[in-house]
C-alpha cells in the first residue's frame, strides 16, 4: 500500500515571501500521479498542481511549483510571493496510474499554512 | 450550481440514528468516491465506485454502507451512527481513464456530521 507523509503539521510565512511544503511518499510503483490540493477555510478541496511520475520536468502553475525527486520519493510544493488567500490546509496526494481498480487517491495528513500580513 | 453536490451540508444527530449523506454530480463521471476527513488524519477513503454495478471498500469502510443509484448519484449511509463517526465527509468524482485522463478528483463541498 502507498503511504504519503507530510512532516510539517503547521507552517507560517510572511506575505510576499516564499515557502516550501514537504511531502514524501512510499511506493513500489513506477507509473503514478502526485497532487497538491488546497483546502481553504471554506473547506472546498481545490487542486493546486499535479505531476506525472514519468515526466522529469517539474510542474508549475503560476506562483506554485513542485520539486519532484522520483528517486528520493519526494514531492515538495513551493509557493512564491505568498498571498493572504494562500492561507489553507495543503494536502499531498498519490494515485497509481496502472490499470484496473487503482484509481484512488491516498492523502497525507496535511500541512496548515498561515500567511501573515 | 456546483458540479458535485452534497446534501446535507451540516447535520447533527444522535448515537444510534441512521444517517444518509447524498452526492450527485453533473460531470458525467463514472468514478465516484466517499472520503472522510478528521483533524490531523487527512482524508481517508471509505468507499468507491467505478460504475453503477461496481462498489469497493476503501480503507475505513466499517460502519458505513453505500448505494450507487445511478451514474450521477452515490449515497453514503451510517446505519447506526456513533460519536467517532463525527467528521467532515467528502464525495468526489473523476473522469474515466484514457489518453487525456488527468487523474484529478473533483470534490463536493463536504458534509459535516456531528454525532452526539
Amino acid at each position: 500500500a502507498q503511504t504519503v507523509t507530510q512532516s510539517q503539521p503547521e507552517m507560517s510565512v510572511q506575505e510576499a515571501e516564499t515557502v516550501t511544503l514537504s511531502c514524501t511518499y512510499d511506493t513500489s510503483e513506477n507509473n503514478y500521479y502526485l497532487f497538491w490540493y488546497k483546502q481553504p477555510p471554506s473547506r472546498q478541496m481545490i487542486l493546486v498542481i499535479r505531476q506525472e511520475a514519468y515526466k522529469q520536468q517539474n510542474a508549475t502553475e503560476n506562483r506554485f511549483s513542485v520539486n519532484f525527486q522520483k528517486a528520493a520519493k519526494s514531492f515538495s510544493l513551493k509557493i512564491s510571493d505568498s498571498q493572504l488567500g494562500d492561507t489553507a490546509m495543503y494536502f499531498c496526494a498519490f494515485m497509481k496510474r496502472s490499470g484496473g481498480s487503482n484509481y484512488k487517491l491516498t492523502f497525507g495528513k496535511g500541512t496548515l499554512l498561515t500567511v501573515n500580513p | 450550481d456546483a458540479d458535485v453536490t452534497q446534501t446535507p451540508r451540516n447535520r447533527i444527530t444522535k448515537t444510534g440514528k441512521r444517517i444518509m449523506l447524498e452526492c450527485s454530480q453533473t460531470k458525467g463521471h463514472d468514478r465516484m468516491y466517499w472520503y472522510r476527513q478528521d483533524p490531523g488524519l487527512g482524508l481517508r477513503l471509505i468507499y468507491y465506485s467505478f460504475d453503477v454495478k461496481d462498489i469497493n471498500k476503501g480503507e475505513i469502510s466499517d460502519g458505513y454502507s453505500v448505494s450507487r443509484q445511478a451514474q450521477a448519484k452515490f449515497s453514503l449511509s451510517l446505519e447506526s451512527a456513533i460519536p467517532n463517526q463525527t467528521a467532515l465527509y467528502f464525495c468526489a468524482t473523476s473522469d474515466p481513464g484514457g489518453p487525456n485522463w488527468t487523474g484529478e478528483l473533483f470534490f463536493g463541498e463536504g458534509s459535516r456530521l456531528t454525532v452526539l
